[in-house]
């Protein structure tokens, strides 16, 4: 597609349920990263994929958190037993190569609710 | 790590005038990139402006422009001729030279007074 495309767009789900949510980078973008904005912060780094490369971890906030990155293109983001500590807008973006002057291109975001 | 700070939570500004937002960054580094992003209600994240810290010159894009001060740590973000179609959250995140991930500051909402 023309920009990274995410889904859903909005999710409402239990304390204790499992989510999956999804991340579609630009074609040809060989960096993929997801992100977090919890209300009223900025973006925190959860997790970096880079082509075929292991993924850089660091950001997870638990182990209840994990990500894949099938084919080397899309991605997705998995939060089992969810809390409510968790409800935050989940963004993706992507870039053509990691290098650090290289844009990084967002997708608009999954805004999950855990009640 | 690298922290940066956003030391305005909104900002008011009346059409077609001027408003400037400020951002500071605590790094050891020398060579890094600041980046300002806006996010509009849509929630997508658009770059704005990129400047790269081993160059002197302030970047400008249009009604955008930054005013870096490396030996300040400063790096604040101009909007000249502010239109409705501004009013955003604005972002100031850096990127070290080595590294991939953005680090971010936690935000400026601007207003746009018709």
């Amino acid at each position: 597609g023309a920009g990274v495309s995410q889904s859903p767009s909005n999710k409402v789900t239990e304390k204790g349920k499992d989510v999956e949510l999804r991340c579609d980078p630009i074609s040809g973008h060989t960096a993929l990263y997801w992100y977090r904005q919890s209300l009223g912060q900025g973006l925190e780094f959860l997790i970096y994929f880079q082509g075929n490369s292991a993924p850089d971890k660091s950001g997870l906030p638990s182990d209840r958190f994990s990500a894949e990155r099938t084919g080397g293109s899309v991605s997705t983001l998995t939060i089992q037993r969810t809390q409510q500590e968790d409800s935050a807008v989940y963004l993706c973006a992507s870039s053509l190569v990691p290098a650090a002057r290289e844009t990084q291109y967002f997708g608009p975001g999954t805004r999950l609710l855990v009640l | 790590a690298q922290t940066v700070t956003q030391s305005q939570p909104e900002m008011s500004v009346q059409e077609a005038e001027t408003v400037t937002l400020s951002c500071t960054y605590d790094t050891s580094e020398s060579d890094y990139y600041l980046f300002w992003y806006k996010q509009p209600p849509s929630r997508q994240m658009i770059l704005v402006i990129r400047q790269e810290a081993y160059k002197q010159q302030n970047a400008t894009e249009n009604r955008f422009s930054v005013n870096f001060q490396k030996a300040a740590k400063s790096f604040s973000l101009k909007i000249s001729d502010s239109q409705l179609g501004d009013a955003a959250m604005y972002f100031c995140a850096y990127r070290n030279r080595n590294d991939y991930k953005l680090s971010f500051g936690a935000g400026t909402t601007v207003t746009v007074r018709a």
